[in-house]
């Protein structure tokens, strides 16, 4: 089953927009991670924020997370065509070694 | 490049047979892990080696099983292949654990 579940389900935006993604999730968790994936190839690492962090930035990316409500959240700021990808969060439960994915959000950036 | 390498990376087998997927891995990354991903979803954990033994499985029947060799090389194998079965499957390293996990570009597998 999937513990993070991501809103939207697809986003499409014009170039130099942001573009805000959601993730929520059910249990406690060590951290939370965000990945990219191009058109069902590799995922791509992108941040990684720890349950004791609020906001992590890196680059135009950023990405907040409220433990208190399960859920994150990862704003791409000034996107750009080649941000077109699926985004995924993938949640590590406490005490365990597995990283549960979401279902995705099919962001398309239209030039 | 990632520096975690799979292959094939695409590949086509019939219902019942067998199949074994490879991954290699960065030098020093002691952790590998496999998951499955059905078209639409996102990837589901099949299990997780580190130093060569299994220490975490996810919901996946026993066909599903691995190896991990110390040159940091991995295999999935899955027996008597199921329809179901069809996926993109990736193998993920680290050298410190889950956090920090290197993805390969996956492995499509088709099942007819």
């Amino acid at each position: 089953s999937q513990q993070g579940e991501e809103d939207p389900q697809a986003l499409s935006i014009q170039e130099g927009e942001n573009a805000t993604m959601n993730c929520s999730y059910k249990t406690s968790i060590n951290n939370l991670q965000w990945y990219r994936q191009n058109s069902g190839r590799g995922l791509v690492h992108l941040i990684l924020i720890r349950s004791n962090e609020r906001e992590k930035h890196s680059g135009r990316l950023r990405v907040t997370l409220d433990t208190s409500k399960k859920s994150s959240s990862l704003l791409i700021t000034a996107s750009r065509a080649a941000d077109t990808a699926s985004y995924f969060c993938a949640t590590a439960t406490s005490g365990t070694y597995k990283y549960i994915f979401g279902t995705g959000t099919r962001l398309k950036v239209l030039a | 490049e990632t520096g975690v390498t799979q292959s094939p990376t695409h590949l086509i087998k019939t219902r019942g047979q067998q199949v074994t997927l490879r991954c290699s891995s960065q030098s020093g990354h002691n952790t590998v892990s496999w998951y499955q991903q059905a078209l639409g979803q996102g990837p589901q954990f099949i299990f997780q080696y580190y130093r060569e033994e299994e220490n975490g499985r996810g919901n996946f029947p026993p066909r599903f099983s691995g190896l991990q060799f110390p040159n940091y090389s991995s295999e999935l194998n899955v027996n008597a292949l199921e329809l179901d079965d069809s996926a993109l499957y990736l193998c993920a390293s680290s050298p410190t654990g889950p956090e920090g996990y290197t993805f390969g570009s996956g492995t499509r597998l088709t099942v007819v």
